[in-house]
Parts: C-alpha cells; sequence; structure tokens
C-alpha cells in the first residue's frame, strides 16, 4: 500500500524558534495533503489543506502565518510552526491522497512537538 | 456544518468477544463518506472500514463490519472475535462527496478507547 512518512517523528525546541515538519508519500504523488493536529487523549483537528503548486487553505481559526504549509512537490508538503510557544506542543499529523480519489487518504505516522 | 458524535468514551471487551461501538452523525447532505479509523498506541491512523452513503449494503471487512443506517444518521462498528491487537482508539470520520470546498476533508468523532482484555 501507499506509504507517507513524516520527519521528524520527535522534535523538542525553545519557545521562540521554528520548526519544520516534512511530510513526503514515498511511493505515490500527492495532489493533496492535509495536516492534523491532535492533542492528548483528544481527536484529530483538521488544521489545513495543502495542495501543490498552490496556496494552502486553512480552517478556521488556524493562524496562518503561525503555521506555515508549503506543498512544493508533489512528493512533499511542509509544515513551519513559526516563533513556536509551550502551548503549540501537540501532536501533529499529516495525510495524503491521490487526485480524484479524497476518499482514500494515507496517513503520515505522526510527529510529536513539544516546545520548552 | 457537519458533526460526528461517538458517545463511549471506552469500551471493553474480552478477547474472542463482539464489541460494537457506536457513532452518530449529523448532516444535510445526501451524499457522503463514513470511515472508521484505528488508532493503536503507535499513533499511526489505519483505516478499518468505509462505507458510501449511496450503498445501502453494510460494508464489511473481515471482523470488521458496520451497520448503517442512512435515515437515522447512524453508523455502527462490530468487531467480532476480539484479538488483543484490536486495542486502539476508533475514530468515526465524516466526508462530503464531491463537494469542491470540502474536498477530502474528514470531519472526526471524538474517538472511542477499545480495550480487548485476555
Amino acid at each position: 500500500g501507499a506509504v507517507v512518512s513524516q520527519h521528524p517523528s520527535w522534535v523538542i525546541c525553545k519557545s521562540g524558534t521554528s520548526v519544520k515538519i516534512e511530510c513526503r508519500s514515498l511511493d505515490f504523488q500527492a495532489t493533496t495533503m492535509f495536516w492534523y493536529r491532535q492533542f492528548p487523549k483528544q481527536s484529530l483537528m483538521l488544521m489545513a489543506t495543502s495542495n501543490e503548486g498552490s496556496k494552502a487553505t486553512y480552517e478556521q481559526g488556524v493562524e496562518k502565518d503561525k503555521f506555515l504549509i508549503n506543498h512544493a512537490s508533489l512528493t512533499l508538503s511542509t509544515l513551519t510552526v513559526t516563533s513556536a510557544h509551550p502551548e503549540d506542543s501537540s501532536f501533529y499529523i499529516c495525510s495524503a491522497t491521490l487526485g480524484g480519489y479524497p476518499d482514500t487518504q494515507y496517513f503520515g505516522p505522526g510527529t510529536r512537538l513539544t516546545v520548552l | 456544518a457537519q458533526t460526528v458524535t461517538q458517545s463511549q468514551p471506552e469500551m471493553s471487551v474480552q478477547e474472542a468477544e463482539t464489541v460494537t461501538l457506536s457513532c452518530t452523525y449529523d448532516t444535510s447532505e445526501n451524499n457522503y463518506y463514513l470511515f472508521w479509523y484505528k488508532q493503536p498506541p503507535s499513533r499511526q491512523m489505519i483505516l478499518v472500514i468505509r462505507q458510501e452513503a449511496y450503498k445501502q449494503q453494510n460494508a464489511t471487512e473481515n471482523r470488521f463490519s458496520v451497520n448503517f443506517q442512512k435515515a437515522a444518521k447512524s453508523f455502527s462498528l462490530k468487531i467480532s472475535d476480539s484479538q488483543l491487537g484490536d486495542t486502539a482508539m476508533y475514530f468515526c470520520a465524516f466526508m462530503k462527496h464531491g463537494a469542491t470546498d470540502s474536498w477530502g476533508k474528514l470531519q472526526f468523532g471524538a474517538g472511542t478507547q477499545v480495550v480487548v482484555t485476555p
């Protein structure tokens, strides 16, 4: 089956710094990728939709300037958390889908971000 | 907006027994997808089963089956012959079909923690 990777799997950073999380589709071209955030013992909340070659669309309440998303190629989307604060600590998950098949999404293993 | 409700925070079941997880949703859409995802302790999201709303037949995948009641907006998951490896958080999810503004967007329920005991 299709594989999606995320890097890093775990990152610790200091408050005020920026951290970049990568989401890669390893064996297929993903026209669309999605970024989710999951707090402990809670559900996944969609943050944004990332389309290759165009600007990401953000869900209501998600700060565009804080969570920068770049979908530079058909196999890579990046999420940069800028000026991170402890409240940004969370588990970030991406998913990728083939064009025309939105109902078939492949999830990455997630990235745990801890901001000190 | 769609809402997905899972009213059971946690369910415990013994090995080889059957457990049913409930999910209700609210939508004005006629065409959509429903999913059950499993998130084990590794936190990797795994698709368990998928149902297209226009299909009346309930989806089944080996030991997993659903009871899809469109009129009642209910989508329950039955796990038969439970195994220790089924221990995980289970999320019910909704996706509009064909909507350009919501293309591919999954709306998840709060989740049900399933614990399978020996």
